[in-house]
């Protein structure tokens, strides 16, 4: 079967920097997605990771890693407003998308 | 303000009752899709649609009904639903369904809960 995942919940400090893993297990590949959903609120996009390596996007970047079938997304300077819930999603070679249940991120004062 | 909106926000309805969700996207997308969303669970697909054509029916019971009248509008009909369908009813719209390749918009979610 296909599987994604990701831990639960983290909880991290303003100013500090956190990194949400991903893993992933699926029939073929063909690009990874993060996305952002604060409470209440519609998911958002961020990022979209095909080749290996590191795309930084301000203070925000993510990572993929196909031979290892991990990602993780990087958060730099905490804000408050970081705190939300991030969603990881594959590709699959059908280009179905294949998601994570999602990391909830508590960021403290 | 996202360029997807739904409404009803929030809907508590009983198990014998009948009502819709709307969708409509106002960013020229011509794929929309229903997901619903369990609080712990990924993200289930449940429906797409291009073009106004249902291209996707992940095994969804037939208390669900969508209906996609233009690219820009897609319900959702329920109609004796269980306690276990309540959720976030997410509608989201890309470019096309030429896979998942594509970005997502997402609408802020329909509350359902069903007594």
């Amino acid at each position: 079967g296909q599987n994604i995942d990701q831990p639960t919940e983290m909880t991290a400090t303003e100013g500090a920097i956190v990194q949400i893993n991903c893993t992933y297990q699926t029939s073929g590949f063909n690009g990874l997605f993060w996305y952002q959903q604060h409470a209440g609120e519609a998911p958002t996009f961020l990022s979209y990771n095909v080749l290996d390596g590191l795309e930084e996007k301000g203070r925000f970047s993510s990572f993929l890693s196909r031979s290892k079938g991990y990602s993780y997304l990087l958060l730099k300077e905490l804000q408050m407003k970081d705190s939300a819930s991030y969603l990881c999603a594959v590709v699959d070679s059908n280009y179905q998308l294949i998601w994570g249940a999602g990391t909830k991120l508590i960021i403290k004062p | 303000e996202t360029g997807v909106t739904q409404t009803p926000r929030h809907l508590v309805m009983g198990m014998t009752n009948k009502k819709s969700l709307k969708c409509e996207q106002h960013l020229g997308h011509n794929a929309m899709y229903w997901y619903k969303q369990s609080a712990k669970k990924p993200l289930e697909l449940m429906f797409v649609y291009n073009f106004k054509e249902q291209t996707e029916n992940n095994s969804v019971p037939s208390r669900f009904s969508p209906e996609c009248p233009n690219s820009s509008h897609l319900f959702l009909h329920l109609h004796t639903l269980q306690p276990e369908d309540s959720a976030l009813y997410l509608c989201a719209s890309s470019q096309d369904s030429a896979g998942g390749a594509g970005e997502l918009f997402f609408g802020e979610g329909s509350r359902l809960t069903v007594l």
